[in-house]
């Protein structure tokens, strides 16, 4: 059964620093992997998809990378600023089964 | 208008009253997905359809039921809500193939 981790449960980091969020899975057999954004109390925002067949993807100060061999996605932001705070997912969208993980905890300070 | 729209975005309930919640697209998609989210457990499937006739249970069905009325519309009843139904709870769309997937904004659903 697959299973989706997210080391550390929480971060926080200073304005202006760049940082790498860690979504791990069991089974590489990964279909598509997609990261999300959610804000307290509110829904998931899309944020990147990247479909079995690519390695990255890049949304503005955002790139999510998939290194299926190693068993685990990056999600990259530059820059980071305190809008950026919030809780990030990442999900295994394979067949029937869509996987998340819990979820990292971001707090960028100004 | 939202790709995703849930109803009520809010509902406060006492134990044994019949809850639904009901949740419509307007993409076109034929997968729909009710989801329930607690603190510290994440994200839970409870049903999904991936059309009218084609309804399925999730991980954790029990207490709940659904509807899928028309290809843009999934409704989730709870029969008799009890206290640990308590949760945020997510509809979310994905179309066949390589799409992402897309959440409504919610619905905070309290029993007392």
């Amino acid at each position: 059964k697959q299973e989706v981790t997210q080391i550390p449960a929480a971060l926080s980091v200073p304005e202006g620093e760049n940082l790498v969020l860690n979504c791990s899975f069991t089974d590489s057999a990964i279909y598509n992997l997609q990261w999300f954004r959610q804000d307290p109390g509110k829904g998931l925002t899309s944020l990147l998809l990247i479909q079995s067949s690519q390695r990255e993807q890049t949304s503005g100060r955002l790139n999510a990378s998939l290194d299926k061999s190693s068993g685990r996605s990056t999600l990259y932001i530059a820059a980071s600023q305190p809008g950026d705070s919030a809780t990030y997912l990442c999900a295994d969208l394979r067949g029937t089964a869509l996987i998340f993980g819990k979820g990292t905890t971001l707090s960028v300070s100004s | 208008d939202a790709d995703v729209t849930q109803t009520p975005r809010n509902r406060i309930t006492k134990t044994g009253k019949r809850i639904m919640l009901e949740c419509s697209q307007t993409k076109g998609h034929d997968r729909m997905y009710w989801y329930r989210q607690d603190p510290g457990l994440g994200l839970r499937l409870i049903y999904y359809s991936f059309d009218v006739k084609d309804i399925n249970k999730g991980e954790i069905s029990d207490g709940y039921s659904v509807s899928r009325q028309a290809q843009a519309k999934f409704s989730l009843s709870l029969e008799s809500a009890i206290p640990n139904q308590t949760a945020l709870y997510f509809c979310a769309i994905r179309g066949s193939g390589a799409n992402v997937l897309t959440f409504g904004a919610g619905s905070r659903l309290t029993v007392l």
